[in-house]
């Protein structure tokens, strides 16, 4: 069964920086992409970042452009999202998904349950 | 970047009824397209895939289809647990994006 699992998130100062992680099982992590998505309380979905398998193409939102970092740790299972530069308008939900293919993106197949992430003095 | 325009974005139908949710790509994507259902508290569940296949698991009442730029979500007959937000996801290039939600209600 596959699983992922976020963690990392709480309430952080504007400015500051935070560290989220995806802990995954089930499957052979290191054979797909990942991304990260958020939302907002009350809004719909937004794409973060996106990562393939090996690092080598890596995109991100604008909203995380030059502030935002993904990576991943294929021998740990596990994807990363440094924020930094936290603002208030980037208070949501994060959720880790799984790619369906591992070094072009076909989709998101499977999500974590997210963890919250408030920015706020 | 390509934008998703996703209509309506609520609907109010009743259970039995047939429904649909329509999402237009600004330029071609090809098949690159996934519909999903979030329920409130929940992570969004991938019902649709490339555009009309269906997913794994997922009731046959839901169904996906393409005409040109225009996608379309169809349920045949709506069951209770249906009534949820529902958004497409193009992916045929970064920035993924989304369309901004359906949120389908009971009459």
């Amino acid at each position: 069964e596959v699983q992922l699992v976020e963690s990392g998130g709480g309430l952080v100062q504007p400015g500051r920086s935070l560290r989220l992680s995806c802990a995954a099982s089930g499957f052979t992590f290191d054979d797909y992409a990942m991304h990260w998505v958020r939302q907002a309380p009350g809004k719909g979905l937004e794409w973060v970042s996106g990562v393939t398998w090996n690092s080598g193409s890596i995109g991100y939102a604008d909203s995380a452009k030059g502030r935002f970092t993904v990576s991943r740790d294929n021998a740990k299972n596990s994807l990363y999202l440094q924020m930094n530069s936290l603002r208030a308008e980037d208070t949501a939900f994060y959720y880790c998904a799984k790619d369906s293919c591992s070094s072009t993106t076909c989709g998101l197949d499977y999500w974590g349950q997210g963890t919250l992430v408030t920015v706020s003095s | 970047d390509i934008q998703m325009t996703q209509s309506p974005s609520s609907l109010s139908a009743s259970v039995g009824d047939r429904v649909t949710i329509t999402c237009r790509a600004s330029q071609g994507i090809r098949n690159d397209l996934g519909w999903y259902q979030q329920k409130p508290g929940k992570a969004p569940k991938r019902l649709i895939y490339a555009a009309s296949s269906l997913q794994s698991g997922v009731p046959s009442r839901f169904s996906g289809s393409r005409s040109g730029t225009e996608f379309t979500l169809t349920i045949s007959s709506l069951q209770p647990e249906d009534f949820a937000t529902y958004y497409c996801l193009q992916h045929n290039s970064y920035p993924l994006t989304f369309g901004q939600g359906t949120r389908l209600e009971i009459k």
